[in-house]
């Protein structure tokens, strides 16, 4: 059974930037059927695709945030993770970890727990 | 750009049917899933490719898709089922998942 957990810190300042780490278990995070996402969902509201890494390094982002991302994959440690840049109070959420099994009409099949990150002063 | 449109909340009492629906431009030329999010809880896969069920998932969950509308359908609701539901296609000009704004489904 694949699992995913994330960490980092819970507490972030405005303008600073945004870093989190999922680590992956149960599973190979160099399957050539899958990639790795990260979504978030601010408190009350829906879930928002941030971006994704392929096993070979290739990254793929919201446009919406293309210019504050960057994505990147330890496939020797089994994790990938997520920085976004110039934080602001708006990028308050519940962050989530996920594998996306690419078929054309991708589907995220496994999820971690998620994660709040606040940003305040 | 693509938009998925789904009912802010559904209320159905329990051992009824549910149907939560998902809308969007001629949807049924695309491949929905389902999600299932229970308070603070991430994301469960439910439906993938409009009707397939994942392992574990109980056989009361089904979907359909057709024309301008997508169904996720709850036979005989329990009050474990009550959660918010989100559909979710893939975008294909943009080449990311879209998802739809969420239902929250209520077992009266």
């Amino acid at each position: 059974q694949v699992q995913l957990q994330e960490s980092g810190p819970g507490l972030v300042k405005p303008s600073q930037t945004l870093s989190l780490t999922c680590t992956v278990s149960g599973g190979s995070i160099s399957s050539g059927s899958h990639y790795w996402n990260w979504i978030r969902q601010p408190a009350g509201k829906g879930l928002e695709w941030i971006g994704r890494i392929y096993t070979n390094g290739h990254t793929n982002y919201n446009p919406s945030l293309k210019s504050r991302v960057t994505l990147s994959l330890d496939t020797s440690n089994s994790r990938f993770s997520l920085r976004l840049y110039s934080v602001t109070a708006a990028d308050t959420a519940v962050y989530f970890c996920a594998r996306a099994y690419s078929s054309g009409w991708d589907y995220f099949d496994y999820w971690g727990p998620g994660t709040l990150v606040t940003v305040s002063s | 750009s693509y938009m998925l449109t789904q009912p802010p909340s559904v209320s159905v009492a329990p051992g009824l049917t549910a149907r939560i629906t998902c809308g969007g431009n001629n949807i049924g030329s695309k491949r929905v899933h389902w999600y299932q999010q229970k308070p603070g809880q991430a994301p469960i896969l439910v439906i993938y490719y409009d009707s397939d069920r994942p392992s574990g998932i109980p056989e009361r969950f089904s979907g359909s898709n057709s024309g301008n509308t997508a169904t996720l359908t709850i036979s005989r609701v329990e009050a474990g089922d009550e959660a918010d539901y989100y559909c979710q296609v893939w975008d294909l000009i943009g080449d990311h998942p879209l998802f739809g704004g969420g239902t929250k489904l209520a077992v009266l």
